[in-house]
This record gives C-alpha cells, structure tokens and sequence, in this order.
C-alpha cells in the first residue's frame, strides 16, 4: 500500500543529468519524502528527504512541487554506478516502517 | 567503517532448520528495524525497536519469527522450522532515536541474503 506512483524503469545517458519523477497526490502536510536507491545485491542507500522546501546534498536535488503532490530527484551528472533501483517514499506518523514501492530501475548507459 | 553490519551475508539451509542472523546498528541509534526483501520487491517491514523493547510487529512476522535487543545494541532474528519461502534479503535498519521515527532517516546495512532448500 505504497503512497507513490513512479516509472518503472528509466535510461540515462553518462554525463547527463538523471530527473526521476514521482506521484505522491494523496501526501498531507506532514509527510515527508524520503528517496532511496538501492544497487544490485546491497542494502537500500539513503540520499535525501524534504518535507515543503528543494534540497539539495553532495548526492542529488529534490524538488516538491508546490502542491507537494510530486516530486523530482536530480542526479546532476549520472555515472555508471549510479545504475540502481530508486524509491520515493512518502513517510506517514505515527507508523515507524519505510513503505517500498517498486521503485523505478534507472539504466545509466555510456 | 561505522555503518550498519550484518551477519552472515549470505546463508543456505535446508527446509526445517533454525537460521539466526545478527544486526549491528550505527553506534548510539536507539531504533533498529527489520525488513525482509524478495526478489523483484521492495523491502517490507518486518518489526521495530526503541532500544530493547519490541515495539511493532508486521503481521508477516509468523509465530516461526522472533527478534531481540536484549541490551538494546545489537539484535537477533531467528527463523524457526524454515520454509522455501522464507527465501529472501533481510535487511536491518538504524535511527538516532531522537525525533519522531518518522521524521528520521532510517540507515540500512548490506542485508543477509537466505536460501532454503
């Protein structure tokens, strides 16, 4: 019962820059988004969260719309490693789980 | 490297055996959580921690589950009887424990992948 809609899969060209969209329409004012990816075999790797405002870390851009009922995950210039499963996860209180969708597959090709 | 570490990385058994498998949380996370992935899927909740007290539980943790924090640092699961389709990653997560959990990043290990026979 994940709260978020995205792609299931994407292609990137290396070099270039990685937008990776997600619906979340029935988010309320509380609830975060969190992104996560997660490369082949390992544990899921945070990267960034934002509850109203863009942020931005060492790792990628997340912009929420103003309605807050989408968002997009920037990775400014894809790598090959950056070929990974990401999820967008919308955070709801009390509960203390992380709900996983199916995340979108984004293929960084050279 | 003061991450989140699990042990065994990987585990073959054979159906009806007891597995057991050990999570180090981030040094000073009070809150540990449990996730099991299957293949294809996203992780899904298994159970959650503050400290040593069990807090929830998923209701795919069967009676065949059970998980401790006996001195609130690092925990156990153990899968009594195993069954093919316990067959999948189970992923341990840590949070400081000073906010809300939800307005917390939960930090995961590397997984300890099971396969039974």
């Amino acid at each position: 019962d994940a709260k978020t809609t995205q792609p299931p899969s994407m292609d990137c060209a290396e070099g270039r820059a990685a937008n990776l969209p997600c619906n979340h329409s029935t988010i309320s004012g509380n609830e975060y988004v969190y992104w996560y990816r997660q490369i082949h075999s390992q544990g899921p790797q945070y990267i960034i969260h934002g509850l109203k405002n863009n942020e931005t870390n060492e790792m990628a851009s997340l912009i929420i719309t103003e309605d807050r009922k989408s968002s997009t995950l920037i990775l400014p210039h894809a790598t090959l490693r950056d070929t990974a499963v990401y999820y967008c996860i919308v955070r709801v209180g009390p509960n203390n789980d992380m709900r996983f969708g199916a995340g979108t597959r984004l293929t960084v090709k050279p | 490297d003061t991450g989140v570490s699990q042990d065994p990385r990987h585990k073959i058994t054979k159906r009806g055996q007891n597995v057991t498998f050990r999570c180090d949380p981030i040094s000073e996370h009070n809150r540990l959580y449990w996730y099991r992935q299957t293949l294809g899927q996203g992780p899904e909740f298994l159970t959650y921690f503050q400290n040593e007290a069990q807090l929830e539980k998923s209701r795919l943790l069967s009676d065949r589950f059970s998980a401790e924090r006996p001195k609130g640092s690092f925990s156990t699961l153990e899968i009594q009887r195993t069954e093919q389709g316990d067959s999948a990653m189970y992923l341990c997560a840590s949070s400081p424990g000073g906010q809300a959990p939800f307005q917390e990043t939960q930090y995961f290990g590397p997984g300890t992948r099971l396969l039974v026979l």
